[in-house]
């Protein structure tokens, strides 16, 4: 029973580019979580998914950011033009319910590194 | 909306001696509470949560944690260290039982000398 799957690991861009981060939740699992981990923060909610909807995207900044969970594959976290701004630990996180009360399960992460 | 203070950004505990890590939050009800565990290279993975009741709670690898809502507080201990809990610890916090986010305090990382 595999575990939330990130890929890749890392991910290196330079300025402009496009960045994009997967996550496979655990099975059986239908709400996607994405946090962000800034250099000496916490962690920050970003946005909140079910399968093919958006449910809460309050944490996300408004350009160039976007996440989306299809009915098929994994849930996706875009960033385009990227700049150095954006170099952070990426989590993404999966609960059977979407309750609070859940134990939320983290996959290990994307680092990423903007140039 | 809620936040969670860590006060201490790095500890440094001799194997074997006690631990204790300090988590303060702000929210007018009482919250639910979370302690997780980060170690290098890896994802968080929870340790022990509180919602109600019994405000001594249990967790995984011999933690423990007290809610003082006097205090707003949610300190979590170990009485004897191992060399393995070397890690970055965070404290969250959830508003109610509908509130799918979590606020996570900016942790307080923990290391162990021999």
């Amino acid at each position: 029973n595999a575990g939330v799957m990130q890929n890749p690991r890392h991910l290196v861009r330079r300025r402009g580019q496009e960045a994009r981060l997967r996550c496979s939740p655990m099975k059986g699992h239908s709400h996607v979580y994405w946090y962000r981990q800034l250099p000496e923060e916490g962690l920050k909610f970003m946005v909140y998914l079910q399968k093919e909807n958006i449910i809460d995207e309050s944490g996300m900044p408004k350009e160039r950011f976007s996440a989306e969970f299809p009915k098929e594959g994994p849930s996706i976290l875009r960033i385009q033009q990227v700049v150095r701004g954006d170099s952070a630990a990426y989590f993404c996180a999966s609960s059977p319910r979407g309750r609070v009360e859940e134990k939320l399960f983290f996959g290990s992460g994307t680092q990423l590194s903007v140039l | 909306a809620q936040s969670v203070t860590q006060p201490d950004i790095h500890i440094t505990v001799s194997e074997g001696a006690s631990l204790e890590l300090r988590c303060n939050y702000s929210y007018g009800a009482t919250p639910y509470l979370f302690w997780y565990v980060q170690s290098p290279g890896q994802g968080l993975q929870l340790l022990l949560k509180y919602f109600s009741g019994d405000t001594l709670v249990q967790g995984i690898k011999g933690f423990e944690a007290e809610f003082k809502r006097s205090q707003s507080s949610f300190n979590l201990r170990k009485p004897s260290v191992h060399w393995s809990d070397a890690a970055e610890y965070f404290c969250a916090v959830g508003a109610t039982s509908n509130d799918y986010k979590l606020s996570f305090g900016a942790g307080t990382t923990v290391t162990v000398r021999a």
